[in-house]
């Protein structure tokens, strides 16, 4: 299994770009995270997602949105990208049953300029 | 509302030295409660959990346990290596598969 993997690892954007970030988990987990950490902060929670074709926001969700076509895939569209949406973005994942342990892709780190 | 408190960094210690990076909670409920890893350019790892009052998770040296008196799961390790350098996530979930609430992390940096 290659657990979660984001795509890309690294991006510039100008301000009022916009981009996809992709997420893809192989565990065929149902339940999948955004979150994003900014410096010196810990992580929020930006969308989430309990199966395909279901998606709710977190805690920060403006300037972002999420689809959930499939169970594996989980991509974050922001759609006019500002000098605030600077950060790092992991994607998580859970199963179903227990023991409940999140697992996180290597993250994306993501500048607007 | 829901939240973490975790002892601010950065945190340097020497090789060998004892370490405590202090966590409390405020949650409804009775949640599990995790520490994670980060180490340089890396996603977060799991590095523990404690599911209800009274467990000890334990990882790698690293110890915690779930004290629902005090609402707080302190993370210990007798003796710290260089390898240990890294940043530091206390996070509770109310049920078992709710997202994660974080605390700010505490940079933890080992010297020779």
């Amino acid at each position: 299994n290659a657990g979660v993997t984001q795509t890309p690892k690294f991006r510039i954007l100008k301000i009022g770009q916009s981009m996809t970030l992709q997420c893809t988990q192989d565990m065929n987990h149902n339940y999948m995270y955004w979150y994003r950490q900014d410096p010196g902060m810990g992580l929020k929670l930006i969308y989430y997602s309990v199966g395909a074709g279901i998606t709710d926001k977190g805690e920060v969700p403006n300037g972002y949105n999420v689809s959930r076509s499939t169970t594996e895939d989980f991509p974050l569209r922001l759609e006019l990208a500002a000098p605030s949406q600077t950060s790092v973005y992991f994607c998580a994942s859970i199963g179903r049953r227990g023991p409940y342990e999140q697992y996180f892709g290597p993250g994306t780190r993501l500048t607007v300029t | 509302g829901d939240s973490v408190t975790q002892m601010e960094g950065p945190v340097t210690l020497s090789e060998e030295a004892f370490l405590t990076i202090n966590c409390t909670y405020t949650a409804t409920g009775y949640p599990s409660l995790f520490w994670y890893v980060q180490y340089p350019g890396e996603g977060l790892q799991l590095l523990l959990k404690a599911t209800k009052a009274d467990d000890k998770g334990s990882n790698k040296g690293f110890e915690a346990t779930y004290r629902k008196e005090t609402t707080s799961f302190h993370l210990e390790k007798g003796s710290v290596q260089v390898s240990d350098s890294a940043v530091y996530f206390c996070a509770f979930a109310n049920s078992g598969n709710t997202p994660l609430v974080f605390g700010k992390g505490t940079r933890l940096s080992v010297i020779a």
